[in-house]
């Protein structure tokens, strides 16, 4: 993989439903593995920075995990709620952050 | 969390004109920021690194006459998108790096602005 890639590129789940995506990224040189949450017209907001394979992150009911050596993330949200709803990016490097096209998750009560 | 402004958040000019857009972190201070660009359904695409008090670096493919990056304070970054056409017309956003922290290079994102080009 040479660039990040996420699936799918958007997500429609009833409220309450769990629901996953994936985050693709080349695993070689890696640095670290950053998740955002990016609603419409406001700043994309930090979700979790992961560096170590194996690292899973928690806040609330939304948890990430790390595969470094075959290069993926998933972010995991239980019980989804219509204020999920956003742009989920993710990005791999140090500085130069490469991002990937985010997926779309829509709840619908 | 750390807070970053962008502004304007939307402008529309004529071709040729320039247009200024200005980041600014407002409760930290940023020795760098970064300047974003992302067309329809694409990637953030990283356009520059600003470095507070000397020159920004470049990505490969970005024109750095044509996108002219002053950092000339701890809390302002300016992007000049100068002599715009229609094929500049898209996204872009800012982000500032905080030092330090709990979050590793952690980067705070300002809104965005969305540049239209006729």
């Amino acid at each position: 993989i040479l660039n990040v890639e996420q699936s799918p590129q958007s997500l429609h789940v009833q409220e309450g439903d769990s629901t996953n995506f994936t985050c693709s990224f080349p695993s070689s040189n890696f640095y670290a593995l950053h998740w955002y949450r990016w609603e419409t017209a406001k700043s994309p907001e930090a979700l979790f920075v992961m560096t170590l394979n194996g690292d899973e992150k928690k806040k609330g009911r939304i948890s990430a995990t790390l595969n470094t050596k075959e290069g993926y993330s998933y972010l995991y949200i239980k019980g989804s709620q219509p204020e999920d709803s956003a742009t989920y990016l993710c990005a791999s490097g140090n500085n130069d952050m490469r991002f990937g096209a985010g997926t779309r998750l829509t709840v619908k009560p | 969390g750390a807070v970053v402004s962008q502004h304007p958040s939307r402008v529309i000019c004529k071709s040729g004109t320039s247009v200024k857009i200005e980041c600014r972190s407002l409760d930290f201070q940023a020795t760098t920021m970064f300047w974003y660009r992302q067309f329809p359904k694409k990637s953030l695409m990283l356009m520059a690194t600003s470095n507070e008090g000397s020159k920004a670096t470049y990505e490969q493919g970005v024109e750095k006459d044509k996108f002219l990056i002053n950092h000339a304070s701890l809390t302002l970054s300016t992007l000049t998108v100068t002599s715009a056409h229609p094929e500049d017309s898209s996204f872009y956003i800012c982000s500032a790096r905080a030092p330090g922290g709990p979050l590793r290079n952690e980067q705070f994102f300002g809104p965005g602005t969305r540049l239209t080009v006729l």
